[in-house]
């Protein structure tokens, strides 16, 4: 069936570097992809929505320049968090549109020291 | 107001009794609706999605969905311990370019 797979699952680093991560649909292709950040204890808050072949869009107050989103091909699509800072660690969470609702990746849990 | 609003709990509810967790919304042209359970540290899976006024059931899960009051719940009978978890109401922002948004989440905590 559907999947979402992330990668990778986890990730520290250190301030300063930048973190990609990968969501890929598997055995479907994703024309919409969302990505979400969830601090402990909180929602998901969506970040900015991925369309194929076009920029992404972005959450009012999400960072375009820091938080880089390419969706290159119909089956995966990236987030690049650039010169990342302690507060930036968070669960980052994928999501492909399926019909009008969502299939979740796994979760991308990043640390920054 | 926020666009998805939910009680945060928790909710504390015997086994074997009804959990009933409630959710509403701003957008009154949205027209689809969903209930995501989310274990700790884990990312969400879908338990229902309902597009049109009135209750759908699968399984001990019932959705019941009320466009006029914009209002959105789920009840999960006979509850096990292991439906504790925080259960997240999302919907499909038609008006917003058609993204889905999250409420807070109800913790919900069935007890032995």
């Amino acid at each position: 069936g559907a999947v979402v797979s992330q990668h990778p699952s986890w990730v520290i680093c250190k301030s300063g570097t930048s973190v990609k991560i990968e969501c890929r649909s598997l055995d479907f292709q994703a024309t919409t992809m969302f990505w979400y950040r969830q601090f402990p204890k909180q929602s998901l808050m969506l970040m900015a929505t991925s369309n194929e072949g076009s920029k992404a869009t972005y959450e009012q107050g999400v960072e375009k320049d820091k938080f880089l989103i390419n969706h290159a091909s119909l089956t995966l699509s990236t987030l690049t968090v650039t010169s990342a800072h302690p507060e930036d660690s968070s669960f980052y969470i994928c999501s492909a549109r399926v019909g009008t609702g969502g299939l979740f990746g796994p979760g991308t849990r990043l640390t920054v020291l | 107001q926020k666009e998805v609003e939910q009680n945060s709990g928790p909710l504390s509810v015997p086994e074997g009794a009804i959990a009933s967790l409630n959710c509403t919304y701003s957008d009154r042209v949205s027209q689809s609706f969903f209930w995501y359970r989310q274990y700790s540290g884990k990312s969400p899976e879908l338990i229902m999605s309902i597009y049109s006024n009135g209750d759908k059931e699968d399984g001990r899960f019932t959705a019941q969905l009320n466009k006029a009051s914009q209002y959105v719940s789920l009840l999960i009978r006979d509850s096990q311990p292991s439906d504790s978890a925080t259960y997240l109401c999302a919907v499909n922002l038609y008006s917003s370019a058609s993204k889905i948004i999250f409420g807070s989440g109800t913790r919900l905590s069935i007890r032995p």
